[in-house]
């Protein structure tokens, strides 16, 4: 079966220093791999989304960036965090007939 | 472009009140039509899909939802609530098939005793 793992859980991290949070799914080859952002009181946010190894595509214009350096890992960064970066990330793949599937999320809070 | 509107940011309902979670889909294309739930702090679990097949969909916990064109709605229920029916829902509608869905603002369920 198909599984997809995200962390960290949490992460508290000061303004301007850097981030990493990483996304790895099992069971499936070639996934369509996306990151979403959940800010307080608000909708989904598509960042990135990836439809193969190194190719990323990013939907808004941000601080952060996304790579894919293996076919099941999906990385979101930042060299340096802004307060405006906080919120609840949230990593999802899908593949044919499945859908989404969304990790547990991180909760990010730059203070 | 692909949008969905969620109508009520809040609803509250009784438990074992008829549960009514309102979408409005702008779609330029057949569209894939989603509902998801989310728990405090987690991620999103798929509640049902609807894929141009039969317009009444069933999902999982006793939630349906039916697509009706001529309305562009895609509205969620269930006959009666529970408590652990309390969550946020969203709905969403997939640009390509199920690739890149764009979701709604989402609406948080409040259930009371």
């Amino acid at each position: 079966s198909q599984t997809i793992h995200q962390w960290p859980a949490t992460l508290v991290q000061p303004v301007g220093s850097p981030l990493s949070l990483e996304c790895t799914v099992e069971g499936t080859s070639n996934p369509n791999l996306y990151w979403y952002r959940q800010a307080a009181g608000r909708g989904l946010q598509l960042l990135f989304y990836s439809i193969g190894i190194g190719q990323i595509s990013s939907e808004v214009p941000q601080n952060l960036s996304a790579s894919r350096p293996q076919d099941r890992q999906f990385i979101l960064s930042s060299k340096k965090l802004l307060l405006s970066d906080s919120g609840f990330y949230l990593c999802a793949w899908s593949g044919g007939i499945y859908g989404y599937t969304f990790g547990s999320g991180t909760r990010l809070t730059v203070v | 472009a692909q949008s969905v509107t969620q109508l009520g940011s809040h609803v509250s309902v009784s438990e074992g009140a008829l549960v009514l979670l309102r979408c409005n889909y702008s779609s330029s294309v057949p569209p894939y039509l989603f509902w998801y739930v989310q728990y405090p702090n987690q991620g999103l679990q798929l509640l049902l899909k609807y894929t141009s097949a039969a317009t009444l969909v069933k999902g999982i916990n006793g939630f349906e939802a039916e697509f009706k064109k001529s309305e562009t709605s895609f509205h969620l229920t269930k006959p009666s609530a529970h408590m652990s029916d309390a969550a946020e829902y969203f709905c969403a509608v997939s640009k390509e098939g199920f690739q890149k869905l764009v979701f709604g603002t989402g609406t948080r369920l409040l259930v009371s005793p």
